[in-house]
């Protein structure tokens, strides 16, 4: 069975703060996604992960992935409020043509 | 306008009853998902179409029935409603075809459906 962990599932934290977002999985693969959701609404694409080592960024985002760990990370810079919202990463297998999904970050920024 | 397209909106329905849940997309993308997302779980793929007339079992596929006619429509019946079937659902698309890919899903803005 394909496992997509993501941790912490809640994550509260202070203005100015960094932190990082974990997401492991169990299958062998080349493409990852991290997506955003705000309550209420859709989820939007942030990142396209595709190659080991693969590094993006945008504002006070960045996505990285490790394929032979395996494991893609979200790092969080100098947190603003804005950045509160629930943040997924999903998988597609290498030989697959699922987007398998995280259960999902959810962020509150404190003033 | 363009884009994936989702409807009703929200819907309230009864025990045992049939529903269908409409999704149209207008970039031709040849992928389409069904999911639904429940606290705790994540999204759950529920169905996934890979052209028209070709669909596929996901996750969570049992008390569902998909099809797909035409490459920009991909409707979701739930054939006898259960409580469990409460849930916000999201439709899905993507070109993913040749690899590799760098195109994500694109998703509808959801259909909540409680079920009374």
């Amino acid at each position: 069975e394909l496992k997509v962990e993501q941790n912490p599932l809640f994550l509260s934290m202070q203005e100015g703060k960094n932190y990082t977002i974990y997401c492991n999985y169990s299958t062998t693969s080349d493409r990852l996604y991290w997506y955003r959701q705000d309550p209420g609404k859709s989820l939007e694409s942030l990142f396209v992960l595709l190659s080991n080592g693969a590094v993006k960024q945008e504002g006070r985002l960045m996505a990285s992935l490790d394929t032979k760990a395996r494991l893609s990370t979200l790092h969080i810079t100098a947190a603003v409020h804005d950045l509160s919202a629930t943040y997924f990463c999903a998988v597609v297998p290498l030989f697959g043509n699922q987007f398998y999904f995280g259960t999902g970050t959810s962020l509150t920024v404190i003033p | 306008d363009a884009g994936i397209t989702q409807s009703p909106r929200y819907k309230i329905t009864e025990t045992g009853r049939q529903v269908t849940l409409m999704c149209h997309q207008t970039w031709s993308h040849s992928y389409m998902f069904w999911y639904r997302q429940d606290l705790g779980h994540g999204l759950r793929l529920i169905y996934y179409s890979a052209a028209a007339d070709i669909t596929d079992k996901g996750e969570v596929p049992d008390g569902y029935v998909v099809s797909r006619s035409k490459t920009e429509n991909f409707p979701l019946t739930l054939e006898s409603a259960t409580r469990s079937q409460t849930s916000v659902y999201f439709c899905a698309s993507s070109p993913l075809t040749v690899r590799p890919s760098n195109t994500e899903a694109f998703f509808g803005q959801g259909t909540r459906l409680t079920v009374v």
